[in-house]
């Protein structure tokens, strides 16, 4: 079944602790991206990857960082988290990023709790 | 800059009736993708229909329809004789077809379908 895997579902943690939240989509797809989703302001971009060892910023790129070692894995690493990213996750994934009609396929989501 | 309006924080509609959510965006490109997408309670992202700027016809994908008019700016997603399943948020984007593919969202319209 094409998809796209992230894990944790759910992560509750607290201010300064690392963490990572993985994604992987078994699609072949070049393009992945995170975005944070929040009341009131829809989805933002976090990062995106157009293919591995290629990542940029997206718009609001803060407290985060990414790699792209792999095609299929993009995780997205908190280094010291702060209340303010509590949020809830997508990872998303598509065929590639040059073309505006390729569909992006999202993750479940994870919700992340920074007390 | 890109943009896209959802004006319509909540919607009711009753159970077989259509219901119209409404969006309007803002691009000066003339290359650009939009595209709706439904998210349950339960969280995750799925993805219910593309229409590309350039489309002559208006895009349906079952009980769902894209009433797009160029002009003025406006992808409304029109579903046809409502489910109680059908009860989500749903959200527009957009996308750019140059460089990279990056999904603006709005803020989202919460459906409610009653019995």
């Amino acid at each position: 079944e094409a998809q796209v895997t992230q894990n944790p579902r759910y992560l509750i943690t607290v201010t300064g602790k690392k963490l990572t939240v993985t994604c992987s989509q078994n699609m072949n797809h070049e393009y992945m991206s995170w975005y944070r989703q929040d009341p009131g302001l829809g989805l933002r971009q976090i990062y995106y990857s157009m293919n591995v060892e290629v990542t940029d910023k997206g718009d609001v790129p803060e407290g985060y960082k990414v790699s792209r070692k792999e095609k299929r894995n993009f995780p997205l690493i908190l280094e010291s988290p702060s209340p303010n990213q509590t949020s809830l996750y997508f990872c998303a994934s598509s065929f590639d990023g040059f073309i505006a009609k390729n569909i992006q396929y999202f993750g479940a989501g994870t919700r992340l709790s920074v007390l | 800059a890109q943009k896209i309006t959802q004006t319509q924080p909540g919607m009711f509609v009753q159970e077989k009736e259509a219901v119209t959510l409404d969006c309007t965006y803002d691009t000066s490109d003339q290359s650009y993708g939009l595209f709706w997408y439904k998210q349950p309670s339960s969280g995750e992202m799925i993805f219910l229909i593309y229409q590309g700027s350039y489309d002559e016809q208006n895009a349906t994908e079952g009980r769902y329809s894209l009433n797009f008019q160029k002009a003025r700016k406006s992808a409304n997603l029109v579903i046809s004789a409502s489910q109680l399943g059908d009860s989500a948020m749903y959200f527009c984007a957009m996308s750019l077809d140059r460089g990279f593919q990056k999904l603006v969202f709005g803020t989202g319209t919460r459906l409610l379908v009653s019995p």
